[in-house]
């Protein structure tokens, strides 16, 4: 069974970036699958925020297309997701997922939480 | 985007009682016999996991008291005999297009 955990810092400050990555194990990241991030503000429902493909190829929420970037690293079996001019709106706790055939989420990491705040 | 909108917000059952759980997509999420939806239950401090994909396949090792129906805009999430261990939030998500969007979540408690 594969596994995703997530790390990064839970501290941004607003106007900067969140930089969060997703480890993978127990399988390869260069397995035909879609890998993504999904939000979830504190006591909220559950936001997708984009998706990667082991291609390369993204797909983006347009609602935060123009701030989102989602990269691999085949070498290092893990994926990153950049959030550039963060408010206190992007606090949330952020989940890597694997996305079966850019559909459903049946791998998720722990998820960690990210505060925007100076 | 696809609004997925879920009813009740919340809900209380009495243990062995059944449960059931709308969701309605703003619009169809079903193509050439396929439903794109899936279901999740998320329990406190934990990552959602997924119950239920193409509306009603379940996914090895759930339970068979949840089982998924529905197609085109409406689905519907049925846990046969709630258990103790099933009161969390449950959200539906469509997966048609993206980007991929999920309902606001139900909440399922102890009558």
């Amino acid at each position: 069974q594969v596994q995703l955990q997530e790390s990064g810092p839970g501290l941004v400050k607003p106007s900067g970036t969140l930089s969060l990555t997703c480890a993978v194990s127990g399988g390869s990241i260069s397995s035909n699958n879609w890998w993504s991030w999904v939000r979830q503000p504190p006591g909220e429902g559950l936001e997708w925020i984009g998706e990667i493909y082991d291609s390369g190829s993204t797909n983006y929420n347009p609602s935060l297309k123009s701030r989102v970037t989602i990269s691999m690293d085949k070498s290092k079996n893990q994926f990153s997701l950049n959030l550039s001019s963060v408010t206190a709106a992007d606090t949330a706790v952020y989940f890597c997922a694997r996305d079966v055939l850019s559909g459903w989420f049946d791998s998720w990491g722990q998820g960690t939480l990210v505060t925007v705040s100076s | 985007d696809f609004v997925m909108t879920q009813s009740p917000d919340s809900l209380a059952v009495t243990l062995g009682e059944r449960a059931t759980i709308n969701c309605k997509s703003s619009q169809s999420v079903s193509s050439s016999n396929k439903n794109y939806l899936a279901w999740y239950q998320q329990k406190p401090g934990q990552p959602p996991s997924l119950l239920i994909y193409w509306a009603s396949t379940r996914e090895s090792g759930v339970p068979d008291r949840f089982s998924g129906s529905g197609s085109g805009t409406e689905f519907t999430l049925t846990i046969s005999s709630l258990q103790a261990e099933d009161v969390a939030v449950y959200f539906c998500q469509q997966y048609y297009t993206t980007p991929h969007t999920f309902g606001q979540g139900t909440k399922v408690e102890i009558k």
